[in-house]
């Protein structure tokens, strides 16, 4: 059985960072590009950051709103991809979701909270 | 960027109706479009890859189509389970991107 599971989440105050981790299992994680997206509170969806696989250079991607501030990335010995979030701000509370990227982004963690407020 | 453009924001059917949801890309890309639904303070599920392919485990009701800049879920004889807000996505170039997607309520 396919599982993401998000961590790491909470209240952060501004300007300051976080790291969150999905542990995953149940499928060949190096085999996969990953994903991170995020859903601010009564908003859609929002694409954050993309890891590639070994294949594809460990490329990364990010969405414009993040990027210099993030940084996704990723330990195949032990399935984990990450987003370490700097300088946050309080735009950046919402639910953060892994995602595993088949065809399409096919499965889906529970989703971790990141609050910003002082 | 891709701008996607659901539309309506808002659809209110009654249990056993059949509807169709729409999808807008604002330029052409291909059938590179997927399509998900969440429920209230769940993950999205993903429903249809690459415009009409199907989803393990997903309900025949559900289908798709399309190709090009328009693109339309449908859901055949909608049942309770179903009322919820759906979203499709691009996959032809970065940013991915999401539509802002369509509520289906209950009438």
């Amino acid at each position: 059985e396919v599982k993401l599971e998000e961590s790491g989440g909470g209240l952060v105050q501004p300007g300051m960072s976080v790291k969150l981790s999905c542990t995953t299992s149940g499928f060949t994680f190096s085999d996969y590009w990953m994903e991170w997206v995020r859903q601010a509170p009564g908003k859609g969806l929002e694409w954050v950051a993309e890891i590639r696989n070994k294949a594809n250079n460990y490329a990364t991607y990010y969405g414009k709103s993040v990027k210099g501030r993030f940084t996704i990335s990723r330990d195949d010995s032990k399935s984990i991809v990450y987003l370490q979030m700097n300088s946050i701000r309080s735009e950046d509370t919402g639910i953060y979701y892994c995602t595993r990227r088949g065809a399409a982004m096919d499965y889906w963690g529970q989703g971790v909270m990141v609050t910003v407020s002082s | 960027d891709i701008v996607l453009t659901q539309s309506p924001a808002t659809l209110s059917v009654t249990p056993g109706e059949s509807v169709s949801l729409s999808c807008r890309a604002s330029q052409g890309i291909s059938t590179s479009i997927h399509w998900y639904q969440q429920k209230s303070n769940e993950s999205p599920r993903l429903l249809i890859k690459y415009a009409s392919q199907s989803i393990s485990g997903i309900p025949s009701r559900f289908s798709g189509s399309g190709s090009g800049t328009d693109f339309t879920l449908s859901i055949n004889r909608v049942e309770s389970e179903d009322f919820s807000v759906y979203y499709c996505q691009q996959s032809y170039s970065l940013p991915l991107t999401f539509g802002s997607g369509t509520k289906l309520e209950i009438k």
